[in-house]
């Protein structure tokens, strides 16, 4: 079955960089794009940007425009999303998902399926 | 880009309808059709409830419908459940070519 599966909980400190994988399985993984999506303690959710997994092009939220590197590994299937120069508020679950690339007649809009969720924590 | 308005929260019984707003602007929902809706449990990913406005994905209850007017777009859940006890994001595309998601709705099921 289709499944984005994500690494590990992470503990940096502030002004450190952390990366996060997300493996996809069960389907061709260029065909979709993986767009990042985080959410803080208690809070909502929030779009970072997403990832072309064929080309490799992205585009980033303007918020996170000068912190955050996409990439992506097409012979094992797995997209990273690079975070930098960590604060404090940076501490939240981050979620990727997968978003399918157009076909000749339409386009796709919906996140699905999700990844189960890396937890990054920013504390001195 | 600013977050989509959504109530804080909204309850209501077993088997009683309740709806969700969700406010956006001329930039995304109001000129897009590709507004989503996700469920989230706690502790759990997010899980697609309905695309492109009103579309329901294969597998998603019949109890679960969306539409839009305007700039708001809304999610109905009839005939409630204690499952359906959650909270619920949506999202839209932009103009920006970005995504803009809601603040996110608490449903608790009486």
């Amino acid at each position: 079955q289709v499944q984005l599966v994500q690494s590990g909980a992470e503990v940096k400190k502030p002004g450190a960089s952390v990366k996060v994988s997300c493996k996809a399985s069960g389907y061709t993984f260029t065909d979709y794009y993986i767009h990042w999506v985080r959410q803080a303690p208690g809070q909502g959710l929030e779009w970072m940007g997403w990832i072309n997994t064929k080309h490799g092009g992205t585009k980033y939220a303007q918020e996170f425009q000068d912190r955050v590197t996409m990439t992506r590994d097409t012979s094992i299937s797995t997209a990273y999303m690079e975070l930098s120069r960590l604060r404090s508020d940076d501490t939240a679950l981050y979620y990727c998902a997968r978003l399918r690339v157009c076909s000749t007649t339409s386009c796709f809009y919906w996140f699905d399926p999700w990844g189960q969720g890396t937890l990054v924590t920013v504390s001195s | 880009q600013s977050a989509l308005t959504q109530p804080a929260s909204v309850s209501g019984s077993p088997g009683q309808s309740i709806t969700i707003s969700c406010t956006g602007t001329s930039s995304d929902v109001g000129v897009y059709n590709y507004v989503s809706w996700y469920q989230q449990h706690p502790g759990k990913a997010p899980k697609l409830m309905i695309s492109d406005v009103s579309d329901r994905p294969s597998g998603v209850s019949n109890r679960f419908s969306g539409s839009k007017s305007g700039n708001t777009a809304s999610l109905t859940i009839s005939g409630l459940q204690a499952e359906d006890e959650a909270d619920y994001y949506c999202s839209s595309y932009t103009s920006s070519s970005t995504w803009v998601f809601g603040g996110g709705t608490k449903l608790t099921v009486l």
